[in-house]
């Protein structure tokens, strides 16, 4: 079973605007990854966050964790049609060394 | 250097045969796992190696799963008795280190897998 959800689960939005996607897990982290996935090909890793930090930034990407909440959000900032794909957080905890990962959210970007 | 390739990219199987499904990780990668990935959901975490070892099987769904990775680098993923329910892209990842949570995935482009 997955091990959190993602919301929202599909979002269109016009090339130039911010894209925000959230994630809320249900056990505690080690860390929490993003990953990228375009349709048919395999996931691209895009950023990690460890628990001990509430904030990353990585070009246009910027994730926030807040693990009171057990949850964290990925801003993708003056979006390109490029970035158009599904997202995906997955959570890696300090007993197993798997991912467990969301459902993923379908970011369309129209150019 | 090249990254995780996986093959075949596509297979179609009749319901109750076999099937094998290849992973080459990037090499010198210690970790091994394999996902699968039904459609219009993120993946489910099947099994890991480190090394020759498979560490972890919690994943796989019924005893007609079973994965190897016998010299520690190339890995296979049977099924036997395909059944409609396993039709998925079945995904394999490699990481540098043991696989603790801390390193990085990376993952191959998969392997469509439908049973008619």
């Amino acid at each position: 079973s997955q091990q959190g959800e993602e919301d929202p689960q599909a979002l269109s939005i016009q090339e130039g605007e911010n894209a925000t996607m959230n994630c809320s897990y249900k056990t505690s982290i080690n860390n929490l990854q993003w990953y990228r996935q375009n349709s048919g090909r395999g996931l691209v890793h895009l950023i990690l966050i460890r628990s001990n930090e509430r904030e990353k930034h990585s070009g246009r990407l910027r994730v926030t964790l807040d693990t009171s909440k057990k949850s964290s959000s990925l801003l993708i900032t003056a979006s390109r049609a490029a970035d158009t794909a599904s997202y995906f957080c997955a959570t890696a905890s300090n007993a197993g060394n798997m991912l467990t990962f969301g459902g993923g959210t379908r970011l369309m970007v129209k150019p | 250097g090249a990254g995780v390739s996986q093959s075949p990219r596509y297979k179609v199987a009749k319901r109750g045969q076999d099937v094998a499904l290849r992973c080459d990780p990037i090499s010198g990668h210690v970790s091994l796992f394999w996902y699968q990935q039904a459609l219009g959901q993120g993946p489910e975490f099947l099994t890991y190696f480190q090394n020759e070892a498979q560490l972890d099987k919690s994943g796989l769904p019924s005893d007609r799963f079973f994965a190897e990775r016998p010299e520690g680098s190339v890995s296979t993923l049977k099924i036997q008795r395909t059944q409609q329910e396993d039709s998925a892209v079945y995904l394999c990842a490699s990481s540098l280190g043991a696989g603790v949570g801390t390193d990085t995935q990376y993952f191959g482009p998969g392997t469509r897998l439908t049973v008619l």
